[in-house]
């Protein structure tokens, strides 16, 4: 298997939800991240998990929440979010190190309103 | 700081031509660096992966250079079709993760 897969593909959600975006692998990677794309701009880093870890916050507000249960899934946690943060949320994996390229979900789609 | 330039933001290249596309960077030295392509609404996807003491690295139709005297890469598709357009991003690694440049959005004409 050498899919990343991101559910849900879309999400709309207000201000006071909670929502998870969930992402899963099975290609044998430990390290997994997640990325925030807005239109027309590249993708940047949010979470590096190594090992199940967390190893690198690009100081992410709190309404984020990463968690790692297991090598291959990789959770996003939501909380009070602004629609300022309306953007596609990628999760990749690699090898740890990244030497061998990443492999990209296809993202959610994130509106909050 | 450190900087990393995609020289055009959108490049129009005839089919058949050969596209090449410019990723240059300063105030950094990468280990390795690496080409994706990205269509749109969808995540990126790796291409190629080119390491400090590579000059060149080939795949199919792809030719990737790193000259890190220059600080430059240059991405080539030659015999280009319709179907390689899209946005094309070059990462360079940094302390465990990986940056990107901001893309070129390469439109291959009919």
């Amino acid at each position: 298997d050498t899919e990343v897969t991101q559910t849900p593909k879309h999400l709309v959600m207000g201000m006071t939800n909670k929502k998870s975006l969930k992402c899963e692998q099975h290609m044998g990677h430990r390290a997994m991240y997640w990325y925030k794309q807005k239109a027309k701009k590249p993708p940047e880093l949010m979470f590096v998990y190594s090992y199940e870890k967390l190893s690198i916050n690009e100081s992410v507000p709190s309404r984020f929440s990463p968690e790692c249960p297991n090598s291959s899934l990789l959770n996003l946690h939501l909380h009070a979010l602004q629609p300022e943060d309306s953007a596609l949320y990628l999760c990749a994996s690699s090898q740890v190190g990244g030497r061998d390229g990443y492999t990209f979900g296809s993202g959610t789609r994130l509106t909050v309103v | 700081s450190q900087k990393i330039e995609q020289n055009s933001e959108a490049l129009n290249i005839q089919e058949g031509k050969t596209a090449t596309l410019t990723c240059n960077y300063t105030n950094y030295s990468p280990a390795y660096l690496q080409w994706y392509r990205q269509d749109p609404g969808r995540g990126p996807v790796f291409l190629l992966l080119i390491r400090e003491n590579e000059k060149e690295k080939r795949k199919e139709r792809l030719k990737v250079t790193f000259d890190t005297t220059l600080k430059q890469s240059l991405f080539h598709i030659t015999a280009s079709q319709p179907a390689d357009s899209a946005t094309y991003l070059c990462a360079l690694d940094r302390d465990d993760k990986i940056i990107f440049g901001k893309g070129t959005r390469l439109h291959i004409l009919p």
